[in-house]
C-alpha cells in the first residue's frame, strides 16, 4: 500500500501570502499526484493532476510540482476563496489521499 | 455539464448492506471509470473503488471482501454496495467520474476523480 502524508496539518495565513503545502508518498510515484480543495459541506474540487497539470477552470495562482515521492501545491497569493482543507491524492497504484491540510485565517 | 447524484437510504442498521446509487446527467456513462469515495464525519478521504463502463473492477484492498460496485448503462447508472456495516462506515459517500488520461499498469488504470456528486450522508445505527 502507498501511504500519504501532508504537512502542515494546519496553516494560518493572510490573504495576499504565498502559501506551500508539501504531500510525501510512501514509495516513488512517478507524476501520479493530484490535488484537490474541499470546502465544508461540500464535494472535493481537483485543481491539479499530474503533480503539475493545471485542472482546466482552475486559477493560475494554484501550481504543483514534484516527482518520486516528494511533492507541493503553491498557492502564489491566497484569495479569500481559498480558504479550505487541501488533500494530495496518489494514483500509481489504487487511489490513496493524504490527511489533509487544513488552511485558514491567520 | 454531466452531473452525478447518489440516492439511497441515510440509516443502515449494522450488520446490513449499505446500498447506494449514483445516476449520471448531462453525459453517457461510456468510457469513462466510475468511483466511490467515503469521507466519515470530520475525517479524510477514503477511495471504495472504481468500475469501469464494460463492467470490470477494482476495489481498495481494505475493503474488497464487503464491497460490490455494479454498473446499469441501460440508465445510466452506477451502484455501491457494502456488506455487514458497523458504525466504521458512517460516512458521505460520493460517487464520481475519473479523468479520461491516468496511468495504466498491469492490466488496472487509474486516473484522478474530476466530477463528483453531491454526496450522500449514510449514517450505521441500530
Amino acid at each position: 500500500d502507498i501511504q500519504m502524508t501532508q504537512s502542515p496539518s494546519t496553516l494560518s495565513a493572510s490573504v495576499g501570502d504565498r502559501v506551500t503545502i508539501t504531500c510525501r508518498a510512501s514509495q516513488s510515484i512517478s507524476t501520479w499526484l493530484a490535488w484537490y480543495q474541499q470546502k465544508p459541506g461540500k464535494a472535493p474540487k481537483l485543481l491539479i493532476y499530474k503533480a503539475s497539470s493545471l485542472e482546466s477552470g482552475v486559477p493560475s495562482r494554484f501550481s504543483g510540482s514534484g516527482s518520486g515521492t516528494e511533492f507541493t501545491l503553491t498557492i502564489s497569493s491566497l484569495q479569500p476563496d481559498d480558504f479550505a482543507t487541501y488533500y494530495c491524492q496518489q494514483y500509481n497504484s489504487y487511489l490513496t489521499f493524504g490527511p489533509g491540510t487544513k488552511v485558514d485565517i491567520k | 455539464q454531466v452531473q452525478l447524484q447518489e440516492s439511497g437510504p441515510g440509516l443502515v442498521k449494522p450488520s446490513e448492506t449499505l446500498s447506494l446509487t449514483c445516476t449520471v446527467s448531462g453525459g453517457y456513462i461510456s468510457s469513462y471509470y466510475w468511483s466511490w469515495i467515503r469521507q466519515p464525519p470530520g475525517k479524510g478521504l477514503e477511495w471504495i473503488g472504481y468500475i469501469y463502463y464494460s463492467g470490470s473492477t477494482n476495489y481498495n484492498p481494505s475493503l474488497k471482501s464487503r464491497v460490490t460496485i455494479s454498473v446499469d448503462t441501460s440508465k445510466n447508472q452506477f451502484s455501491l454496495k457494502v456488506s455487514s456495516v458497523t458504525a466504521a462506515d458512517t460516512a458521505v459517500y460520493y460517487c464520481a467520474r475519473e479523468q479520461v488520461l491516468g496511468y495504466c499498469s498491469g492490466g488496472s488504470c487509474y486516473a484522478p476523480p474530476d466530477i463528483w456528486g453531491q454526496g450522500t450522508m449514510v449514517t450505521v445505527s441500530s
